[in-house]
């Protein structure tokens, strides 16, 4: 099956420090990267759409100046919390959408749990 | 406003019960449906997909069945085995737009 690589599994940081979140998808193209965060006992919440080559669309309240997202690659997409904080601590999820069309699933990396002191 | 909702937070079934987890959404506009199963620090596994196209779409164990008139899906898992213990999310797109999750089910199954 398709699989999504994501890395690092567990960050501790300091307040201030800039944090890269790395996500591939291994054996696949993926022109379309969504990034999640995910508040403990709630749901996934979409945070940005990564297209490659192109821009990320950011939805509505996320900060793109606070999280940086670039896609360069079909299959790689990176995420940085820049001068994190400790309200930016949760968990955060990448997916990636095979080629091929809008009814193709997404398919999730493991997350990424991080942890601002 | 939540346009896809999982009423029910939690369901426990017997191993080799039929599991039923239920999903309704808002949005008529709606037109690609996804199930995925989640286990604790993993991330979701998609598990079985719908296009409003169709009512029903099986997968061995697991069948999604649609009803747009009642804006209802439905994910059943025939037999449950204790290894189909997760959290469940149903989510929902339009036109490929993007995906809107329900806040999981968690089931469990008991051996």
């Amino acid at each position: 099956g398709a699989v999504v690589s994501q890395h690092p599994s567990w960050v501790i940081c300091k307040s201030g420090t800039s944090v890269k979140i790395e996500c591939r998808s291994l054996d696949f193209q993926a022109t379309t990267m969504f990034w999640y965060r995910q508040f403990p006992k709630q749901s996934l919440m979409l945070m940005a759409t990564s297209n490659e080559g192109s821009k990320a669309t950011y939805e509505q309240g996320v900060e793109k100046d606070k999280f940086l997202i670039n896609h360069a690659s079909l299959t790689l997409s990176t995420l940085t919390v820049t001068s994190a904080h400790p309200e930016d601590s949760s968990f955060y999820i990448c997916s990636a959408r095979e080629t091929g069309g809008w009814d193709q699933p997404q398919h999730f990396g493991d997350g990424t749990r991080l942890s601002i002191l | 406003d939540q346009q896809v909702k999982q009423n029910s937070p939690s369901l426990s079934v017997q191993e080799g019960r039929i599991s039923i987890l239920n999903c309704d959404y808002t949005n008529s506009m709606f037109d690609y449906f996804l199930w995925y199963k989640k286990y604790p620090a993993e991330g979701p596994t998609f598990l079985i997909s719908i296009s409003s196209i169709k009512d029903k779409n099986e997968d061995g164990r697991f069948t999604v069945f649609l009803n747009k008139s009642a804006k209802h899906l439905s994910l059943h898992i025939v037999p449950s085995q204790p290894g189909d213990s997760a959290v469940y999310f149903c989510a929902a797109s339009a036109a490929g737009n993007k995906l809107v999750f329900g806040a999981g089910t968690i089931l469990r199954v008991k051996s």
